[in-house]
């Protein structure tokens, strides 16, 4: 089962945009997969966010605001999730996960910091 | 609405065996691959097992395959997790989950609350 990297923590302001990564192994090619994204607040189970596999091939969930939005970067062979005008309630664990066959692979998670 | 919710956590020793339940209720549960995904305190989540339709498309994180057993009763909506062998590395909150997709390969738009399992003597 591939392994999804995630950077533990990320922080911005108010405001501002925060990018968070999701990095596939190497011989796992970010273009083959739905990448999904999902928001957690402690105490909560995880809220699914968006998905993406290509500008025209892209969702979000119900509900989530127009702020969250996915992206690849093919030659980091990275899932990118971006939120712009960072609120405080933005502040939260995100994970990425991708479902190959005969598997679900979730990433570490990002702690967003909202400072 | 969709409702998932789990039961059968708790307190076990190492070696021990547990076996969690997740009602479903709000759909045609048949008709639903299901999944267990479980976070251990201060943890990522982890993907443990799903299954599909009628029981025969099952899978297993190598971290629990030969210990762990997934089912389901469509008849009862409910789905099953039966626990052997416990390790404290299995201390998680366990989530029933359902994928959007009824033959999954999708994202998990319905979760249950979870249900902490502890493993420790």
């Amino acid at each position: 089962q591939p392994v999804l990297t995630q950077p533990p923590s990320s922080s911005a302001s108010p405001g501002e945009s925060a990018r968070l990564t999701c990095t596939l192994p190497s011989d796992v090619d970010v273009a083959n997969y739905n990448i999904y994204w999902y928001q957690q607040r402690p105490g909560s189970p995880p809220r699914y966010l968006l998905y993406y596999y290509s500008d025209s091939d892209k969702g979000r969930g119900s509900g989530v605001p127009s702020r969250f939005s996915g992206f690849k970067d093919a030659s980091a062979n990275t899932g990118i999730l971006l939120i712009s005008g960072l609120q405080s309630e933005d502040e939260a664990d995100y994970y990425c996960m991708i479902w190959p066959s005969n598997a679900v692979v979730f990433g570490g998670g990002t702690k967003l910091t909202v400072l | 609405q969709v409702q998932l919710v789990e039961s059968g956590g708790g307190l076990v020793k190492p070696g021990g065996s547990l076996r969690l339940s997740c009602a479903a209720s709000g759909f045609t549960f048949s008709d639903y691959y299901m999944s267990w995904i479980r976070q251990g305190p201060g943890k990522g989540l982890e993907w443990v097992s799903y299954i599909g339709f009628g029981g025969s498309d099952i899978h297993y994180a190598e971290s629990v395959k030969g210990r762990f057993t997934i089912s389901r009763d469509n008849a009862k909506n409910s789905l099953y997790l039966q626990m052997n062998s416990l390790r404290a590395e299995d201390t998680a909150v366990y989530y029933c989950a359902r994928p959007a997709e009824t033959s999954g390969g999708s994202h998990f738009d319905h979760w249950g609350q979870g249900i902490l399992v502890t493993v420790s003597s």
